[in-house]
């Protein structure tokens, strides 16, 4: 058990809807990654926050978006969902950013747009 | 940016032999080459991690090393088990704010007993 915690673990839906991914972080890790696991795109990164503030972004599309709450949970909500949408979302937290160090990942939410 | 590539996609081996899975990456500021495993079900895990001041790093039956010259890393399992069964990712980071890592797409290992 990492010690963070996603839900919900599996969600269906149908194209054109909008979900939210919930995410705990590890008690006193400040750090909070999205990551994108598809089965032709590997584990790809969407956004970091730290403390409360967005610290870095990667592939992230512009349907999709993220914040982190003063309790440092984080919620990715995903809009306007299209069949390639389908996927592993995973959420990991470290301590700090900007220290090279290890990420602590979730067991993932699966989404499955139909 | 940064990109890694992984070799192979999927490796199988015979209980007991050794396995080998290789990565290169293309940013020679990258400093930081973690490994994860990851079980079906689970999310990875981080099994073993180098720094580019160093060669090689051991952790009992699993070891890695690095060639910064050449720019490529590799993970060594030695006498594989089945529950060596998993996922692995190597990835590659650098500093500068975060050490967000840029991940490899994935080797499937699967030992047989």
């Amino acid at each position: 058990d990492s010690g963070v915690t996603q839900t919900p673990k599996h969600l269906i839906t149908a194209t054109g809807q909008r979900v939210t991914l919930r995410c705990s972080p590890r008690s006193g890790d400040l750090s909070v990654y999205w990551y994108q696991q598809s089965l032709d795109q590997g584990l790809q990164f969407l956004i970091q926050y730290y403390n409360g503030e967005e610290r870095a972004k990667g592939n992230i599309l512009e349907r999709f978006s993220a914040q982190q709450f003063p309790d440092l949970h984080s919620e990715l909500n995903l809009s306007s969902l299209e069949l390639g949408d389908s996927a592993l979302y995973f959420c990991a937290s470290s301590v700090g950013s900007g220290i090279a160090g290890e990420l602590f990942f979730g067991e993932g939410s699966r989404l499955t747009v139909l | 940016g940064e990109n890694v590539e992984q070799h192979p996609s999927t490796l199988s081996v015979q209980e007991g032999d050794s396995a080998v899975i290789k990565c290169t990456y293309s940013d020679s500021a990258s400093n930081y080459f973690p490994w994860y495993k990851q079980e079906l079900g689970k999310g990875p895990q981080l099994i073993i991690d180098i720094r580019s001041n160093v060669g090689e790093k051991k952790d009992q039956r699993i070891a890695v090393t690095l060639n910064k010259t050449a720019k490529h890393f590799s993970l060594h399992i030695t006498e594989t088990q089945p529950e060596d069964s998993a996922v692995y990712f190597c990835a590659a980071s650098k500093g500068g704010g975060s050490y967000i890592p840029t991940f490899g797409r994935g080797t499937s290992l699967i030992v047989h007993p």
